[in-house]
């Protein structure tokens, strides 16, 4: 089953306001992933944020996570039409069931 | 430039064939991934290899094979024993196992059955 839960499933902006999306996980991780996919190519790695932080920056993204809740969210903030792709959560368990869990994505398209 | 290169980017197949995906990477990664995508679906991993010469089955193992006799090169080979190939397919390399940091991924083969 998968482990990680983006919300919503597609996001329409306009091109300057924030993007927000979210991930809900069930088990016990040592690190999420945010990834991008640009249609039809690779998944590019965004920002990776421990289980023992609460929140991490990266350019205009900021990244929180929440293991009470075991939610994450990602922002986007200024938009733009080149941030229009698919992005996905992933969490990493290690131990005797390591494994990298990845989320069904959530389309996300900014309107110039 | 370092990276991980996927061959052929597209492969059509007619049922009953045995086909090779190519992962090569040069970024001197011990780990290295293969993951399927489906439409509207996430990752899902097929097979993944910690080391040269060793391998282990991901969740949808069923169908396929891995060999890693180097450790630039990881290829996958689709058999006919897969029922539904019709796929996305997705390397990924990372400096060690376990998940504790980021993969690198190739550009994709998309496979067709015809």
């Amino acid at each position: 089953s998968q482990q990680g839960e983006e919300d919503p499933q597609a996001l329409s902006i306009q091109e300057g306001e924030n993007a927000t999306m979210n991930c809900s996980y069930k088990t016990s991780i040592n690190n999420l992933q945010w990834y991008r996919q640009n249609s039809g190519r690779g998944l590019v790695h965004l920002i990776l944020i421990r289980s023992n932080e609460r929140e991490k920056h990266s350019g205009r993204l900021r990244v929180t996570l929440d293991t009470s809740k075991k939610s994450s969210s990602l922002l986007i903030t200024a938009s733009r039409a080149a941030d229009t792709a698919s992005y996905f959560c992933a969490t990493g368990r290690t131990g005797a069931n390591s494994k990298l869990t990845f989320g069904k994505g959530i389309t996300l398209s900014v309107r110039p | 430039d370092g990276g991980i290169t996927q061959s052929p980017k597209y492969l059509f197949r007619k049922e009953g064939q045995n086909v090779t995906l190519s992962c090569e990477q040069n970024l001197n990664h011990d780990a290295m991934y293969w993951y399927r995508q489906d439409p509207g679906q996430g990752l899902r991993l097929i097979y993944y290899s910690q080391i040269v010469n060793d391998f282990q089955k991901g969740d949808i193992a069923e169908g396929y094979s891995v060999s890693r006799e180097k450790k630039e090169s990881f290829p996958l080979t689709v058999t006919s024993a897969q029922k539904n190939p019709t796929a996305f397919y997705l390397c990924a390399s990372s400096i060690t196992a376990g998940y504790r940091g980021e993969l690198f991924f190739g550009e994709g083969s998309r496979l067709t059955v015809l």
